[in-house]
């Protein structure tokens, strides 16, 4: 399976730390994207990064892809109460079932916990 | 002004009913899904449609059936529900086919069937 897997899937931490989670995946990819899931709510886009970047920032947020080690890191600085959230990485990939179309193929999300 | 809308939010039905969840976007993308997140909040891709066309269909129970009556819309159609099809069912949508463009997902529907 090409699917991503997020490591740890959980992580607790308190407001104003540093939380890092891990993404794994198994074939060659053409980008990388991060999302974010409410409680109960829809995934939300963070960010893309193409297989020939580093490094990517936006805001808070850091992304690194290492495409020689299949994985890529996501670093949120000086966390909040407000990132509590699973945190999921996709990455793209075809199937038999796509013709030929490439879809998005998700891990089961690192849970993020940030306490006051 | 939302961007990717369900309705219902939350389904609570029995074996055996059949259920309608519908999809709207007012974002003009051509393309839109339809997920599943079980309960270990894995998310799988069931169908995806670009312009009305159907172009992907995972390996889904011929109970369920996709609909887009035009590229706005995408409805999911679930035939004689079975207590393995309680999950929650997103629906999302992008610019354009493939997995370079970023997705936009609606608030997702509670399905439990009992």
């Amino acid at each position: 399976s090409q699917q991503g897997e997020e490591d740890p899937q959980a992580l607790s931490i308190q407001e104003g730390e540093n939380a890092t989670m891990n993404c794994s995946y198994k074939t060659s990819i053409n980008n990388l994207q991060w999302y974010r899931q409410n409680s109960g709510r829809g995934l939300v886009h963070l960010i893309l990064i193409r297989s020939n970047e580093r490094e990517k920032h936006s805001g808070r947020l850091r992304v690194t892809l290492d495409t020689s080690k299949k994985s890529s890191s996501l670093l949120i600085t000086a966390s909040r109460a407000a990132d509590t959230a699973s945190y999921f990485c996709a990455t793209g990939g075809f199937s038999p079932f796509s013709g030929g179309y490439n879809k998005l193929i998700f891990g089961a999300g690192t849970r993020l916990a940030v306490h006051p | 002004d939302t961007a990717v809308s369900q309705t219902p939010k939350y389904l609570v039905t029995q074996m055996g009913n059949d259920k309608s969840i519908k999809c709207e976007q007012n974002l003009g993308h051509d393309t839109m899904y339809w997920y599943k997140q079980d309960s270990k909040k894995f998310l799988k891709i069931m169908f995806s449609y670009n312009n009305k066309e159907l172009i992907i269909n995972e390996t889904v129970p011929n109970r369920f059936s996709p609909k887009s009556p035009d590229k706005a819309h995408l409805n999911l159609h679930i035939n004689s529900l079975e207590l393995g099809d309680s999950a929650v069912y997103f629906c999302a949508s992008s610019q354009a086919v493939g997995s370079s463009y970023e997705q936009y997902f609606g608030p997702g529907t509670r399905l439990t069937v009992t």
